[in-house]
């Protein structure tokens, strides 16, 4: 079975704070993605990676930044959380390069809350 | 930008009632995928449609994906209780290289 594995079920940050979202994956897949997800506005690309080292920008990129030194890994950096970053966030992998036609597999997201 | 739209954005039935998702999008795909998020759960993968007009079921559960390759429905017949929770579809785009997720729709079933 594959298994993503986020880092921290529930966070509470500061506004301000650095803040780290970790995600491994154990099935060496090449594509690792970052999401979030709001009501009613579903599941929106932050960021995504096809390569160790290697990121693209997704939908809503802004505030957030990536990190994939290893295949396995892939964070998610809050240089300065805001309030408007209170969000679920999803991590996910897929293995093949077309990463839109095949199956994404996601983490069991965290919950963050930035007072 | 793509879009891609659900409707309803929620749906509450009574048990053994049938239920309906439909999902827009604002260009054509290149394929269709469907997934299932329990309520405190993470979304998984139902299944892919990739051929304009194709039909796949899966149990209860009946996958279309338009002629036209914009539009997809996931039928859910006689529901019970572990149906509920939040349907997602999410096109993919050959020509721009994207998986473009949709509003959800959340289903609630009363016993």
């Amino acid at each position: 079975d594959v298994k993503v594995t986020q880092s921290s079920r529930y966070l509470v940050k500061r506004t301000g704070e650095k803040v780290f979202l970790e995600c491994v994956q154990d099935m060496d897949h090449e594509n690792m993605f970052w999401y979030r997800q709001d009501p009613g506005l579903g599941l929106r690309l932050i960021y995504f990676s096809y390569d160790v080292k290697m990121k693209e920008k997704g939908d809503i990129p802004e505030g957030y930044s990536v990190s994939r030194e290893k295949k396995e890994r892939f964070s998610l950096i809050l240089e300065s959380a805001s309030t408007n970053q209170t969000s679920m966030y999803l991590c996910a992998s897929s293995p093949n390069s077309k990463f839109f036609e095949t199956e994404a597999f996601f983490g069991q997201g965290t919950r963050l809350t930035v007072v | 930008g793509q879009q891609v739209m659900q409707i309803p954005q929620y749906q509450h039935v009574q048990e053994g009632e049938d239920f309906t998702t439909y999902c827009n999008s604002s260009t054509t795909l290149s394929n269709i995928q469907w997934y299932k998020q329990r309520p405190g759960g993470h979304p998984v993968f139902l299944i892919q449609l990739v051929k304009s007009g194709e039909v796949k079921k899966q149990k209860r559960l009946t996958f279309q994906f338009g002629e036209a390759k914009k539009n997809s429905s996931l039928h859910i017949t006689a529901t019970q209780t572990t149906d509920v929770g939040t349907y997602f579809c999410a096109g993919g785009s050959r020509n721009t290289d994207k998986l473009i997720f949709g509003t959800g729709t959340r289903l609630q079933v009363f016993p």
